[in-house]
């Protein structure tokens, strides 16, 4: 089966300016998750779906950040001013449902430069 | 709330050297543990897992046991390879967090010929 999907793979952008991240989900993974990874640290956790409704959003900077996931399938996180600070790896992933002992699958990630 | 806490790295060993990784956690009720690995250029990837109090999770000669008296589930490898060489990374879930990972920050492993 094929994986999690991510584009773009790499993104340099000026500060101020907006950018986007897209997912596609393993087919039939009803769980969505966006994390970011900053250089040096574990993956931490931005925003979680079940379906298209976004269940835990309370990582997510909210001022700066949006995400959706339209039809519970794709989705897409943006960032609108993007600073300095939001240099990372945006990873998503996905599972089949939240429950204890699911495995959780990763794309490659997107490796954002704000310069 | 949860917490992972790994031994500081960067580790280099010889090959065929004895691997520990420690790793300790913080969680309400009764989390499920994990061990994901990132190769160079690779995307993270699961390991191998365990789910309950003294479950030994295994795969490619890794293992882990689930310690709830020391909550801990350090991972050990008898003999490396080269082609080991990676992050690895602990990490939990529990109902707390919706069943989303927890991670650690991370353990660089290089393995010499």
């Amino acid at each position: 089966e094929a994986g999690v999907v991510q584009s773009p793979r790499y993104k340099i952008i000026e500060k101020k300016q907006p950018v986007a991240f897209w997912c596609n989900p393993i087919s039939g993974h009803n769980t969505l998750y966006w994390y970011r990874q900053n250089l040096g640290q574990g993956p931490e956790l931005l925003i979680r779906y079940e379906n298209e409704e976004a269940v835990d959003d309370s990582q997510l900077p909210k001022d700066r950040f949006s995400a959706e996931r339209l039809k519970g399938v794709d989705s897409t996180l943006k960032i609108q001013p993007a600073e300095l600070g939001d240099s990372a790896v945006y990873l998503c992933a996905s599972s089949r449902q939240g429950v204890a002992g699911t495995e959780a699958f990763f794309g490659q990630g997107t490796r954002l430069t704000v310069v | 709330g949860n917490s992972v806490t790994q031994m500081e790295g960067p580790v280099t060993l010889s090959e065929e050297a004895f691997l520990t990784i420690n790793c300790t956690y913080t969680a309400t009720g009764y989390p499920s543990l994990f061990w994901y690995v990132q190769y160079p250029g690779e995307g993270l990837q699961l390991l191998l897992k365990a789910t309950k109090a003294d479950d030994k999770g295994s795969n490619k000669g890794f293992e882990a046991t689930y310690r709830k008296e020391t909550t801990s589930f350090h991972l050990e490898k008898g003999s490396v390879q080269v082609s080991d060489s990676a992050v690895y990374f602990c990490a939990l879930t529990n109902s707390n967090s919706g069943y989303a990972l927890n991670f650690g920050k991370g353990t660089s492993l290089l393995v010499t010929p």
